[in-house]
């Protein structure tokens, strides 16, 4: 089945350093991905919706000048945690959408602790 | 706004133990609903899912019916495995939304031998 590649899993980094995630679609083309944050014991919250070759759609309350999204390829989107602090520890999921199906599939998220 | 709320985990059963994960919604219209499962280390996978009212969706022995006047869809299986170990998570979607899902907080099931 399609796979999407997630990484780096788990990423530790010092306070106000940058993080940067990427998301990989390995045999298909997606013109969408979405980016999703947990909290613990929290539901998965959808951050924003990067759609190829332009600017990504922000969910309110999530800062666009901290979480860089970049989407240049039909296949790779990243996603840049900026000047990281403790309060951005969260596990991050991507998901692409299939072109050519429109199925939705997962990476398998990348846990960040900021220290 | 819309939301799902699922059973608090972590759910413990013996093999070929009935398993029953509760899920409700709160939502205007008619979303889709959907079962996704993580198994340890990997994405989430599309498990089952239902499009309208009464709809039943199932896969691998895993089974959801969309009931539009309890706004649920609890996810039931007869006879769980140790395979069946991974946590699973209930999300709905809208037509208009660009296929961004809404998702609950997950339940984490451990099934022992």
């Amino acid at each position: 089945g399609a796979v999407v590649s997630q990484h780096p899993s788990r990423v530790i980094c010092k306070s106000g350093t940058s993080v940067k995630i990427e998301c990989r679609s390995l045999d298909f083309q997606a013109t969408t991905m979405f980016w999703y944050r947990q909290f613990p014991k929290q539901s998965l919250m959808l951050m924003a919706t990067s759609n190829e070759g332009s600017k990504a759609t922000y969910e309110q309350g999530v800062e666009k000048d901290k979480f860089l999204i970049n989407h240049a390829s039909l296949t790779l989107s990243t996603l840049t945690v900026t000047s990281a602090h403790p309060e951005d520890s969260s596990f991050y999921i991507c998901s692409a959408r299939d072109v050519g199906n429109e199925k939705l599939f997962f990476g398998s998220g990348t846990q960040l602790s900021v220290l | 706004g819309n939301s799902v709320t699922q059973m608090e985990g972590p759910v413990t059963l013996s093999e070929e133990a009935f398993l029953t994960i509760n899920c409700t919604y709160t939502a205007t219209g008619y979303p889709s609903l959907f079962w996704y499962v993580q198994y340890p280390g990997e994405g989430l996978q599309l498990l089952l899912k239902a499009t309208k009212a009464d709809d039943k969706g199932s896969n691998k022995g895993f089974e959801a019916t969309y009931r539009k006047e309890t706004t649920s869809f609890h996810l039931e299986k007869g006879s769980v495995q140790v395979s069946d170990s991974a946590v699973y998570f209930c999300a709905l979607r809208y037509s208009n939304s660009g296929y961004a899902l809404n998702f609950g907080k997950g339940t984490s099931l451990l099934v022992t031998p």
